[in-house]
């Protein structure tokens, strides 16, 4: 069965401390990784990853894909309140209805 | 540009009643849409998926069903609800081809009574 594992699964850090979540997973047919952020609502997209060792980079936040470790990380340095949310990976895979697997996601928390 | 419309943002139903939630898909054409379910701060478990009208599948068996009468239009629904079909529900979608990520909805908030 497909699986992807975020840790941790809860984190709580001061502003301007850096973070780095965790994704693992296990896919049959591995298309991409993405990362999303989820505030109070919709989830919304940070990073799309295909490709090992290629670092995608966003203001604070950065993340890279490790295909032989089957693993993904996000950064965020400076963290400030405002990054305090859920963040969620999911795997994509090679099928026709672009199938998301996600994770149960890191719940952060940027105390001031 | 794309835009998803989910509604009602909250819902509270007594159990046994039935259930209608609706997603709509403006700015863009034969979109596949999903259907998911978020428990209380956890991550998302597809339940239904769909590559175009009337073509649906199922990820998970349980007490829903989901139907695709236009292309642009996705319907969750059950006949009696159960008190653990309480969640966060949230619509997506994505291009038909390539490799898209997924668009969301603001998502439904259901109570089970």
């Amino acid at each position: 069965e497909d699986k992807v594992v975020q840790s941790p699964l809860s984190l709580v850090v001061h502003e301007g401390d850096t973070v780095t979540l965790n994704c693992s997973y296990e896919v049959t047919n591995f298309r991409s990784l993405l990362w999303y952020k989820q505030e109070k609502k919709a989830p919304t997209f940070l990073f799309m990853l295909t490709s090992s060792g290629i670092e995608k980079k966003s203001g604070r936040l950065s993340s890279i894909l490790d295909k032989k470790e089957l693993s993904s990380i996000l950064n965020i340095t400076a963290t400030q309140t405002g990054d305090s949310a859920i963040y969620l990976c999911a795997v994509d895979e090679e099928t026709s209805g672009s199938r998301l697997t996600f994770g149960e996601g890191t719940q952060l928390t940027v105390n001031p | 540009s794309q835009t998803i419309h989910q509604w009602p943002a909250t819902l509270v139903q007594p159990v046994g009643s039935p259930l209608s939630l609706e997603c709509t898909v403006e700015g863009t054409s034969n979109p596949n849409l999903y259907w998911y379910r978020q428990a209380a701060g956890r991550g998302l478990q597809l339940l239904f998926y769909s590559v175009g009208i009337g073509q649906i599948s199922s990820e998970v068996p349980q007490n829903l069903s989901a139907s695709r009468p236009q292309d642009r239009q996705f319907i969750l629904s059950s006949k009696k609800l159960l008190l653990s079909d309480s969640g966060f529900y949230l619509c997506a979608w994505s291009v038909r081809w390539g490799r898209g990520y997924q668009h969301f909805g603001d998502g439904t908030r259901l109570s089970i009574l």
